[in-house]
């Protein structure tokens, strides 16, 4: 396993709400990124952060926002929930200036918005 | 046009056979350039990364080919545990930062 977890495993919502999920890097990561992946489709960047601060952002309105703590881990909070919102929310954490640039998948948070 | 592009699949193989999968991108400034494997409701996890001359692991082999922005994953002797989606994921590190860009993804059967 790659050492990242994520909660909640799964999450119903409706339309209009907030959430918030969680990510914890692997050990000796600095380095965390979001992804959404709809279904059928792959993965589509959100944002990255590093060193608390967010250093990099696909192409989402600003109701995805984010956080990162001191110890690394990470927040994806979304504001004023769409149905098109359900997705499988994937977070990685990488180590910056590391070797390469690989990525390691958490399990993922399974959104569904009614 | 897409920035990653796959065939989308599904390949439906036997076992023991050999399959291959392309892909196409369309930054020429991209510098990484990976395979994931994800299975059926799970997190994508790195198979391989894809260099410039060629590597492979067991089974596996990838191909870079820059010129014609091209990757590709060559399976022999397919298993059913082969039966996955595979993403073909490049990462143009632009910006100053990392982000992959994935495809859609190519899915794979192997049957008995």
């Amino acid at each position: 396993e790659t050492g990242v977890t994520q909660s909640p495993t799964h999450l119903i919502k409706t339309r209009g709400q907030q959430v918030t999920l969680r990510c914890s890097s692997q050990s000796g990561h600095n380095t965390v990124s979001w992804y959404q992946q709809a279904l059928g489709q792959g993965p589509q960047f959100i944002f990255q952060y590093y060193r608390e601060e967010e250093n990099g952002r696909g192409n989402f309105p600003p109701r995805f926002s984010g956080l990162q703590f001191p110890n690394y881990s990470s927040e994806l909070n979304v504001n004023a929930l769409e149905l098109d919102d359900s997705a499988l929310y994937l977070c990685a954490s990488s180590l910056a200036g590391g070797p390469i640039d690989t990525q390691y998948f958490g399990p993922g948070t399974r959104l569904t918005v009614l | 046009r897409k920035e990653v592009e796959q065939d989308p699949g599904p390949f439906n193989v036997p076992e023991g056979a050999t399959v291959a999968f392309n892909c196409t991108y369309s930054n020429s400034a991209s510098q990484s350039f990976f395979w994931y494997r994800q299975d059926c409701r799970k997190e994508p996890k790195l198979l391989m990364s894809v260099y410039s001359s060629g590597n492979e692991d067991g089974r596996f082999t990838a191909q870079l080919n820059r010129a014609s922005q091209y990757i590709s994953l060559l399976i022999r002797d397919s298993k059913l545990s082969d039966s996955a989606t595979y993403l073909c994921v490049v990462n143009p590190l632009s910006g100053g930062y990392n982000k992959l860009i994935f495809g859609a993804g190519t899915r794979l059967a192997v049957h008995p």
